[in-house]
């Protein structure tokens, strides 16, 4: 079965420090990535996806099939990005493309 | 409302209880989804419909039923629940389903607490 797995449950950095937010898949094809974000009270939301090779807020994920990872980087952490942060795969069975296979979430806390 | 909608925000219920969770989408999206947010757990892929057909079950257990009258709305409907499926049930949208580019839409979820 298809799994999304992000191994770090809780990061806390300071203010201006570097953030990577660990992402690994496990699919044999070709993956269909996602990083989605749940600040304090909001909804969960699409942060960036990798077939669009995007910066969000700061934000960027590089596929990296060799290691079959998928982190989220961003050089100088901002307090407004504490939240949960979600990797997620399409899922494939049957020859089709199902909904999202969601990582466990990495709570993401910037310190001042 | 814009976006995704779910009703209630909260629902308590007995074991012997019947209830239903709504999402309704004025997105304009033809798919829909039912996640699974528990404690301790991943978000849970439960139903999806694309165009009003279901295209997935993940495995649900048959007190679970999924409904999809029309592709703006959606509903779960709870039956004879166990004190292990309390969770927060999220509803998304995406204009189709499970493509690269596509991007889902999520409700604020409905906690739901089984006593």
């Amino acid at each position: 079965a298809q799994r999304v797995t992000q191994p770090e449950k809780l990061l806390s950095v300071f203010k201006g420090a570097p953030v990577e937010l660990k992402c690994n898949y496990s699919y044999s094809g070709s993956p269909e990535l996602f990083w989605y974000v749940q600040y304090s009270r909001q909804r969960l939301q699409l942060l960036l996806r990798h077939i669009s090779r995007e910066s969000i807020k700061g934000f960027t994920a590089d596929l990296n099939k060799g290691e079959t990872s998928f982190h989220l980087k961003k050089p100088f952490a901002q307090e407004e990005d504490s939240a949960m942060y979600y990797c997620a795969n399409v899922g494939h069975s049957g020859g089709g493309a199902d909904g999202l296979t969601f990582g466990k979430g990495t709570h993401l806390i910037i310190q001042p | 409302e814009t976006g995704v909608t779910q009703t209630p925000r909260h629902l308590v219920m007995g074991m012997t209880n019947k209830k239903s969770l709504k999402c309704e989408q004025h997105l304009g999206h033809n798919a829909m989804y039912w996640y699974k947010q528990s404690a301790k757990k991943p978000l849970e892929l439960m139903f999806v419909y694309n165009f009003k057909e279901q295209t997935e079950n993940n495995s649900v257990p048959s007190r679970f039923s999924p409904e999809c009258p029309n592709s703006s709305h959606l509903f779960l409907h709870l039956h004879t629940l166990q004190p292990e499926d309390s969770a927060l049930y999220l509803c998304a949208s995406s204009q189709v389903q499970g493509r690269a580019e596509e991007k889902l839409f999520f409700g604020s979820g409905t906690q739901l607490s089984v006593l």
